[in-house]
């Protein structure tokens, strides 16, 4: 168990709708990484904050956002979905936000019908 | 650019014997961090090791060993004795020194399957 969680562990829904996906960082960790990992991507880094600043910005589409709250946990936000959207979801966190070691949740499943 | 390569799609080997995956990476950067996952076919992500670029030392954990090479830029990982619980995708993974945030790049995974 990393201590990083993430809910929901799965999510269905239908093209059009939008989700938000919930993260919690490791007791003491300030900076929160979003991936998606999809079969033909592989995994692909989204978007970094660090203690509510965003702080590196991946392969994140516009219909996608996040924010990181005061209480250090993280929320991805999906609209306008797509079949292609359809991935494992994960949050990871780390102490700095440079360099340092991530330690992953364990992913939110989203199937998009 | 930085570019991770595992050329190793899948490897499957037979119980106790050793397997090597291989992985080469590309930075302009002098200094760097490589860092080697292991997703289980429970599907979450387990850290391995962290390895910065100015400790070309090798590391053993267990049967798990590293072998860090600048001067071909790969980042090699040994499982010695392999177990039936090893299988899983082991990832490779390069980090940029940056002081504002990190820049984090996957491989594509190496399928790693033993069989009894």
């Amino acid at each position: 168990d990393s201590g990083v969680t993430q809910t929901p562990k799965h999510l269905i829904t239908a093209t059009g709708q939008r989700v938000t996906l919930r993260c919690s960082p490791r007791s003491g960790d300030l900076s929160v990484y979003w991936y998606q990992q999809s079969l033909d991507q592989g995994l692909q880094f989204l978007i970094q904050y660090y203690n509510g600043e965003e702080r590196a910005k991946g392969n994140i589409l516009e219909r996608f956002s996040a924010q990181q709250f005061p209480d250090l946990h993280s929320e991805l936000n999906l609209s306008s979905l797509e079949l292609g959207d359809s991935a494992l979801y994960f949050c990871a966190s780390s102490v700095y936000p440079s360099t340092d070691t991530q330690y992953f949740g364990p992913g939110t499943r989203l199937t998009v019908l | 650019a930085q570019k991770v390569t595992q050329a190793q799609t899948e490897i499957s080997v037979v119980e106790k014997e050793d397997v090597t995956l291989d992985c080469v990476y590309e930075t302009r950067d002098t200094t760097y961090y490589l860092f080697w996952y292991k997703q289980p076919p429970s599907g979450e992500l387990v850290f391995l090791i962290r390895r910065n670029s100015f400790d070309e030392q090798n590391e053993i954990s267990g049967r798990y060993s590293w072998n860090f090479q600048k001067s071909t830029s790969s980042f090699n990982f040994t499982i010695t004795a392999s177990q039936v619980v090893d299988s899983a995708v082991y990832f490779c993974a390069l980090s940029e020194a940056r002081n504002y945030g990190q820049n984090f790049v996957f491989g594509p995974g190496t399928r790693l399957s033993v069989l009894p």
